[in-house]
């Protein structure tokens, strides 16, 4: 069973540039959450999304925005970068069993965004 | 969600069990108990959950104290690839298992051979 992708795997972007970066999740999963994670900052939730549905966010700037396709693929967007954008984005899947049902949440590796 | 306090770091002794514990002092009666842990440069694996009763599987056990207002991950035979930071988390369960997750800074957990 093949596990979350992300692509591209490294990335290199200049200021004032925007970038998008792509999640597959694990087949059957509908739920894709990102994380951002950065030395100073640690691990911090960006936004889920479910049934092409933005369900919950974080505590991001509008420049930070994502959407999902009818077979669960994410996608998230960083418009007009700054070097404080540099970071591991993180994408997470989950199979989604209801509101109140926990489900294991599966991490991508990661996209390294470097921003110079 | 209630606020989490874990040591910075432990050592461990390759073959001995790693106990890894969790302060959790203001956790309400409907919030679990997570642990996730991330191997350097790979994303996060989720390692068992639990809301009061003690949880195992086949990479961890949980132990909460009965008052929750403390656990501990016990990983009973560490190997080096157990070398990790290891975060603990509480939420209230919701759908989505990914989502909204509030990591701390962890502990790193250093395997010694």
């Amino acid at each position: 069973k093949a596990g979350v992708t992300q692509t591209p795997r490294y990335l290199i972007k200049t200021r004032g540039q925007q970038v998008t970066l792509s999640c597959s999740p694990i087949s059957g999963h509908r739920s894709v959450s990102w994380y951002q994670q950065t030395p100073g900052q640690g691990l911090q939730f960006l936004f889920e999304y479910f049934s092409e549905t933005q369900r919950n966010k974080g505590n991001f700037p509008g420049r930070f925005s994502g959407r999902q396709f009818s077979n669960s693929r994410s996608e998230m967007n960083v418009s007009t970068l700054e070097l404080g954008d540099s970071a591991l984005y993180l994408c997470a899947s989950s199979r989604d069993r209801g509101r109140q049902l926990y489900t294991e949440a599966f991490f991508g590796q990661g996209t390294r965004l470097t921003v110079v | 969600d209630a606020k989490t306090t874990q040591p910075p770091s432990m050592d461990c002794a390759e073959g001995r069990a790693a106990n890894l514990p969790c302060n959790h002092s203001t956790i309400s009666g409907n919030e679990y108990v997570y642990w996730y842990r991330q191997i350097h440069s790979q994303g996060p694996q989720y390692i068992i959950h639990g809301l009061k009763n003690n949880e195992t599987n086949e990479m961890a056990s949980l132990i909460i104290t009965e008052d929750r207002k403390s656990s501990t991950l016990i990983l009973p035979h560490a190997t080096l690839r157990d070398t990790a930071v290891y975060y603990c988390i509480v939420r209230v369960r919701s759908g989505g298992g990914a989502d909204g997750l509030t990591f701390g800074k962890g502990t790193h957990l250093i395997i010694q051979p």
